[in-house]
């Protein structure tokens, strides 16, 4: 079964800091794997997908994620935080293979301090 | 904006009620996907349709139930509705299997 762990529900950063946050997934074999970003009172945009392409997936906004096979992650990294970053993050997860539906983890609220 | 659009955007009902939650997937996608997001199940999958046919199903309970139209657009249907059944209801659409989902803004559904 597709499932994904995303540790830490907020994560708080100054501004102009690193931003980390952690997705492990756990699937038989790789899957597809996406981060999605919602802001208040808005629905989930896609900040960056991977496919079975590059390990390292630049998305939108300045962020990136590295998959990495060995260690089962798709943590999401910023090198620095903008106020405008504060929002709820999630990871998903998809099968390659039938259904393509997401399974999300729980979810990191970031916090971006002046 | 994604380009999903779904209405309305608030609804708000009393338990026993029926309520009906519209989805217009974006222009040239086929497949449509329905998410329950509350405080405490997080964000789940509930069903899917391709092309009209019903895909695939995940936590959806059987006072629930859904349909895509000839013209793609899908309908969610809640009966019954009791007071945990209010969550935000997002609605999603991708082009093919793999590909990335677009969510709409979500219905957020308050049962009293």
């Amino acid at each position: 079964a597709q499932s994904v762990t995303q540790l830490g529900s907020h994560v708080s950063v100054s501004e102009g800091a690193l931003v980390l946050l952690r997705c492990n997934y756990s699937s038989s074999v790789p899957p597809y794997l996406f981060w999605y970003v919602q802001y208040p009172n808005q629905g989930l945009q896609l900040l960056l997908k991977y496919t079975s392409a590059a390990t390292l997936v630049k998305g939108i906004n300045g962020f990136e994620a590295e998959f990495k096979k060995s260690e089962t992650s798709f943590h999401l990294t910023k090198p620095s935080a903008h106020m405008s970053d504060a929002a709820e993050y999630f990871c998903a997860v998809t099968e390659k293979t039938g259904a393509n539906n997401l399974f999300f983890g729980t979810g990191t609220r970031l916090t971006v301090i002046p | 904006d994604s380009g999903v659009t779904q209405t309305p955007k608030h609804l708000i009902t009393a338990t026993g009620q029926r309520v009906t939650l519209r989805c217009s997937p974006r222009s040239g996608d086929l497949s449509v996907y329905w998410y329950q997001q509350s405080l405490d199940q997080g964000l789940q999958f509930l069903i899917q349709y391709y092309n009209g046919e019903e895909r695939a199903k995940g936590n959806i309970l059987e006072r629930f139930s859904a349909q895509q139209f000839p013209d793609l657009h899908s309908e969610l249907n809640l009966s019954s509705l009791e007071l945990g059944d209010s969550a935000l209801y997002f609605c999603a659409s991708s082009v093919r299997r793999g590909s990335e989902q677009f969510f709409g803004p979500g219905t957020r559904l308050t049962v009293l």
